[in-house]
Order: C-alpha cells, then sequence, then structure tokens
C-alpha cells in the first residue's frame, strides 16, 4: 500500500530535549517536505527536499533541522524543543511539482513540548 | 510568496444543502490549485486539483471547483452536503517551481441533520 508513515504519532517532552520526527515513504518520491497545523493558521511549510541531498527552507524554519540521506525518509529534528513548537506535524510527499505535485500526507504527528 | 485566502473559518450547511467553501489567490499568472480534505485525526487527502486545462474541476465525492482567473478565485462547491462532508478543508497553491505548497487556513465544515 502506498503511503507516507510518521512516527511518533504522540509525543510529549520537555524544553530542550532533542527530539527526531521519522517520515517514510514508499512511492519512490523525489519531493517530501514537512507541515506544522496550528488553529487558525492552516499549514505552514518548514522544510522540503527536492530530492537526496537537497533541501531548502520553507516560511517556518526556525529550530528545526532535517536531512535526506535516502530518497525514502526524511526525518524532522527538533535539537532544543520549546513550548511554541507544539503542534500538529505533517510529513508529505510527491513525486514533483506543478500539475503533477499532488502532495501525499502522513498521519500527523501531535507534539507536546512542555 | 504566495498567498491563499479561505474567506470563512467555519460554515454550516443542512444537510441537502449546497457547499460553498470559498478560496481566493494572489498570482498575476494562475497557479496550480488544489483542494484538500482533512477528516478528524487524520492528514489531508486530495479532494481534486487544477492541472491548467479545464477550469472546472472535477473531485471525489461529488466536489468540484471552477478556476476564474478574472477573479483570482477557485471555490469549492458541492449540489448536496451529506453528514460525511463534515471536515476541514483546505486550498492550497503552487507555482510549481522551487516547490514551495502554499495553504489556506482551512474552513471547518459542519453539516446539520
Amino acid at each position: 500500500e502506498a503511503q507516507v508513515t510518521q512516527n511518533p504519532r504522540y509525543l510529549i517532552t520537555v524544553t530542550g530535549k532533542k527530539l527526531t520526527v521519522t517520515c517514510s515513504q514508499n512511492m519512490n518520491h523525489e519531493y517530501m517536505s514537512w507541515y506544522r497545523q496550528d488553529p487558525g493558521l492552516g499549514l505552514r511549510q518548514i522544510y522540503y527536499s527536492m530530492n537526496v541531498e537537497v533541501t531548502d527552507k520553507g516560511d517556518v524554519p526556525e529550530g528545526y533541522k532535517v536531512s535526506r540521506k535516502e530518497k525514502r525518509n526524511f526525518p524532522l529534528i527538533l535539537e532544543s524543543p520549546s513550548p511554541n513548537q507544539t503542534s500538529l506535524y505533517f510529513c508529505a510527499s510527491s513525486f514533483g511539482w506543478g500539475s503533477t505535485g499532488e502532495l501525499f500526507f502522513g498521519e500527523g504527528s501531535r507534539l507536546t513540548v512542555l | 510568496a504566495q498567498s491563499v485566502t479561505q474567506l470563512g473559518s467555519h460554515v454550516s450547511v443542512s444537510e441537502g444543502a449546497l457547499v460553498l467553501l470559498r478560496c481566493n489567490y494572489s498570482s498575476s499568472v494562475p497557479p496550480y490549485l488544489f483542494w484538500y480534505v482533512q477528516y478528524p485525526n487524520q492528514g489531508l487527502q486530495l479532494l481534486l486539483k487544477y492541472t491548467s486545462a479545464a477550469t472546472l474541476v472535477k473531485g471525489i465525492n461529488g466536489f468540484e471547483a471552477e478556476l476564474k482567473k478574472s477573479e483570482t478565485s477557485f471555490h469549492l462547491t458541492k449540489p448536496s452536503a451529506h453528514m460525511s462532508d463534515a471536515a476541514e478543508y483546505f486550498c492550497a497553491v503552487t507555482l510549481g517551481t522551487g516547490n514551495q505548497f502554499y495553504f489556506g487556513t482551512g474552513t471547518s465544515l459542519t453539516v446539520i441533520p
């Protein structure tokens, strides 16, 4: 089954404790991206990657890191989480951009930083 | 940067009534446009997309959207609402280069029996 898998789905952590949210897709997509969803703000792009070893900042990259060492994986790293990073995070992937750039989303990871 | 405006963060309709969810984009050229739906505790699923062919686009579950370039709008409609349509709906755009997608703030649809 074609899917984007995120882990963990739920996480409660404390300020400053490094964490990684994993994302994996099995569709051989070149493009992967991370979003955060906050009430009243919709989805905002954090980082995206057009291929292996190619990453770019989205609109809200501060406090986050990513890496793309393999085509299928695109982990999101919070080196020193803070309470304002409490949010619902989505990973998404697609074949490419433009009209073929339909995004396939994971089920989301709800992160709480105390 | 692109922007997407969804008017009305909450819309309520009666079952069987017309659904109209509004989306306006800012761009001098028509971008690539999408509508996504998010059911509770789930990720987003594609409803429909504008592919630069027909301006009236049909999607899943009876939804459709029409691109009106003069109004820079891409409103989502469904002739008759069903209880299962209750969800959050997002309009999204990309210019196709640079791969940045921009999402609206979402519209929560409630269907009243």
